[in-house]
């Protein structure tokens, strides 16, 4: 079974500086991988999706992530922190099981922004 | 196009109750899932139906239990409520279910054991 781990449970920046969550993933096989955002109080949002097709993924917001598979890593970066972008971040990875595909989530990394 | 709708937004029940949960998908979405997000122990995955057929399941005891209906909405039934199943429910959908499909969510329903 696939899983997903992801380093720090809480991270503090600075308005303005860089954003670096890191996600790695166990799988055999070539994953699609995935950033979601939770603000609170709300369901998932997708940042990113992972599926093969290049390596350097952009996503909404400003966000983007680079999938290494030598690493196993799909880390989301941005360049410079907004306020807005406190939340909470959810690497995913899918799994496929006995009857179809199924979504695995990290832990989940709480970004806090400070002013 | 409408989002994932889930009703209600906040429950509040007793331990030994049952409660069902209701999401509508995103329209000709297909794939209906189900997660409970916790905060000791994340978001896990419930089961996840297709076309009114349960297709995946999670970790989870029989007192959870699902089904979808042809037009794609979903529910979700809790039996005998426990004071550990006070969670985040949250239900999403996605076109046809396979991986490199990405899930959209609503916003949840709190449950709340008292």
């Amino acid at each position: 079974a696939q899983s997903v781990t992801q380093l720090g449970s809480h991270v503090s920046v600075s308005e303005g500086a860089l954003v670096l969550l890191r996600c790695n993933y166990s799988s055999s096989v070539p994953p699609y991988l995935f950033w979601y955002v939770q603000y609170p109080n709300q369901g998932l949002q997708l940042l990113l999706k992972y599926t093969s097709a290049a390596t350097l993924v952009k996503g909404i917001n400003g966000f983007e992530a680079e999938f290494k598979k030598s690493e196993t890593s799909f880390h989301l970066t941005k360049p410079s922190a907004h306020m807005s972008d406190a939340a909470e971040y959810f690497c995913a990875v899918s799994d496929r099981g006995t009857g179809g595909f199924k979504t695995i989530f990290g832990a989940g990394t709480r970004l806090f922004v400070k002013a | 196009k409408a989002g994932v709708t889930q009703t209600p937004r906040y429950l509040i029940k007793t331990r030994g109750q049952q409660v069902t949960l209701s999401c509508s998908p995103i329209s000709g979405h297909r794939s209906v899932s189900w997660y409970q997000q916790t905060p000791g122990q994340g978001l896990q995955f419930l089961f996840e139906y297709f076309s009114e057929t349960q297709r995946n399941k999670g970790n989870f005891p029989g007192r959870f239990s699902g089904r979808q209906f042809s037009n794609s909405r979903s529910e979700m039934n809790v039996s005998t409520l426990e004071l550990g199943d006070s969670a985040l429910y949250l239900c999403a959908s996605s076109a046809s279910g396979t991986g490199n499909q990405p899930q959209h969510f609503g916003d949840g329903t709190r449950l709340s054991i008292l």
